[in-house]
């Protein structure tokens, strides 16, 4: 069993929808919780981090920590077409963030 | 500013062969790490330095090997290609191997895409 699971999709949504990215994970010792997002032939770019049970909000986007559950969200509202990307969840234990564990991605196509 | 620098962007390999993937940054980073990106697998961690001179094992280390001789560079070596080492590869960099978060993201490169036949 992989450490963190992600729905690999893919995810097709209209333009101005509520997205859902989900992560579910086993290892407890994961403290730090973040999302990459990945657009085509580049590499991921950090989009949201946090390292706390509840929700942080970021403009349109929302990370979800649910400590107890082991399981992460990225919430993206009035969804745009410039947001099509794959999103990449990752985490780590406290104090290790150089040895990121990433979950395979999500790719979202948001139609016009 | 270039940030995180590979060359090349592609290449291809005959089995057997060796080559240098290269990793160059401008942001006087400490840390630095190598990562293979493989459909269905995500990101998976190769080979990290946390400075000039120490590098260590990540998650798929076997076939591959690094040095960090400068703050700057840190080269990604396939010793004997294999046809199990297609992948695209990316380099990244971060102020420390500590937070690994917002206050120390990892900058990624923009990948090589490998093919060993």
């Amino acid at each position: 069993q992989k450490e963190v699971e992600q729905d690999p999709g893919p995810l097709s949504v209209p333009e101005g929808a509520i997205v859902s990215l989900n992560c579910t994970y086993s290892n407890s010792a994961f403290q730090y919780f973040m999302w990459y997002r990945q657009y085509s032939r580049k590499g991921p770019e950090l989009l949201m981090y946090t390292y706390s049970s509840g929700n942080k909000e970021d403009g349109r986007f929302t990370a979800q920590v649910d400590k107890s559950s082991k399981y992460i969200s990225l919430f993206i509202r009035d969804s745009q077409p410039s947001d099509s990307a794959t999103y990449l969840c990752a985490m780590c234990p406290y104090n290790q963030g150089g040895k990121l564990i990433f979950g395979q991605g999500t790719e979202l196509s948001v139609k016009p | 500013n270039a940030g995180v620098t590979q060359t090349p962007k592609f290449q291809v390999l005959k089995t057997g062969q060796s080559m240098t993937l290269q990793c160059a940054q401008d942001m006087n980073h400490e840390y630095m790490s190598w990562y293979r990106q493989d459909p269905g697998m995500g990101l998976r961690l190769i080979h990290y330095s946390v400075g000039a001179g120490i590098t260590d094992q990540g998650e798929v280390p076997n076939g591959y090997n690094v040095s960090r001789s400068t703050t700057e560079d840190f080269p990604l070596r396939l010793l004997s290609a294999a046809p199990s080492q297609t992948s695209v590869y990316f380099c990244a960099s971060s102020y420390s191997g500590a937070g690994g978060g917002y206050n120390s993201p990892l900058h990624f490169g923009n990948g090589t895409r490998l093919t060993v036949t």
